[in-house]
């Protein structure tokens, strides 16, 4: 079973506009990553916050951790046509060895 | 500096039949994890080299095995296949830095099975 859940599955909006996904896991991580995949394609790394941090920057990004409800938030801001495309999260466990465990993904089109 | 490399890109098989993945971890990576993404989907785990080694594995059937050389590049190995297995196969190398696992990911090698 996937170890993260994205909310929402799908996000419609306007170009300028911010963008929020959130994230749910299961387990207790020892770190929580975002990727982002264009049309089927490899996926990207965008973001690592570690379980004893609550919040990370990076350009537009900005990630969010709540270990006590074991959710993560990411949040674009500024969006633009080109970030178009689909969003996971993956969390690695700390326990049970090095495996990273993705969710089902929050598909994002931004409308120019 | 080249990323990930994966082959073949696109490939078409039976059912029954036997499929090889390759895959090229980038430079200076020494774990490779393989994953497979069917449409619409999530990445799932299938396992982990570490060290020529299977190291972690996920919920897929034995008909699933690997292989990692001395070179850290790495193979997937899928056995009498099923209409299930069509997916998109993605690699991933990466390299245990400050107590985390960074994952690159190749193109993908996607599967067709008839």
């Amino acid at each position: 079973s996937q170890q993260g859940e994205e909310d929402p599955q799908a996000l419609s909006i306007q170009e300028g506009e911010n963008a929020t996904m959130n994230c749910s896991y299961k387990t207790s991580i020892n770190n929580l990553q975002w990727y982002r995949q264009n049309s089927g394609r490899g996926l990207v790394h965008l973001i690592l916050i570690r379980s004893n941090e609550r919040e990370k920057h990076s350009g537009r990004l900005r990630v969010t951790l709540d270990t006590s409800k074991k959710s993560s938030s990411l949040l674009i801001t500024a969006s633009r046509a080109a970030d178009t495309a689909s969003y996971f999260c993956a969390a690695t466990g700390n326990t049970g060895g090095f495996k990273t465990i993705f969710g089902a993904g929050t598909r994002l089109f931004v409308k120019a | 500096d080249a990323g990930v490399t994966q082959s073949p890109t696109h490939l078409i098989k039976t059912r029954g039949q036997q499929v090889t993945l390759r895959c090229s971890p980038k430079s200076g990576h020494d774990t490779v994890s393989w994953y497979q993404q069917a449409l619409g989907q999530g990445p799932q785990f299938i396992f982990q080299y570490y060290e020529e080694e299977e190291r972690q594995r996920g919920n897929f059937p034995d008909r699933f095995s690997g292989h990692q050389f001395p070179n850290y590049s790495s193979e997937l190995n899928v056995n009498a296949l099923l209409l299930g297995d069509s997916a998109l196969y993605l690699c991933a190398s990466s390299l245990y830095v400050s107590g985390a696992n960074v994952l690159t990911f190749g193109a993908g090698s996607r599967l067709t099975v008839l």
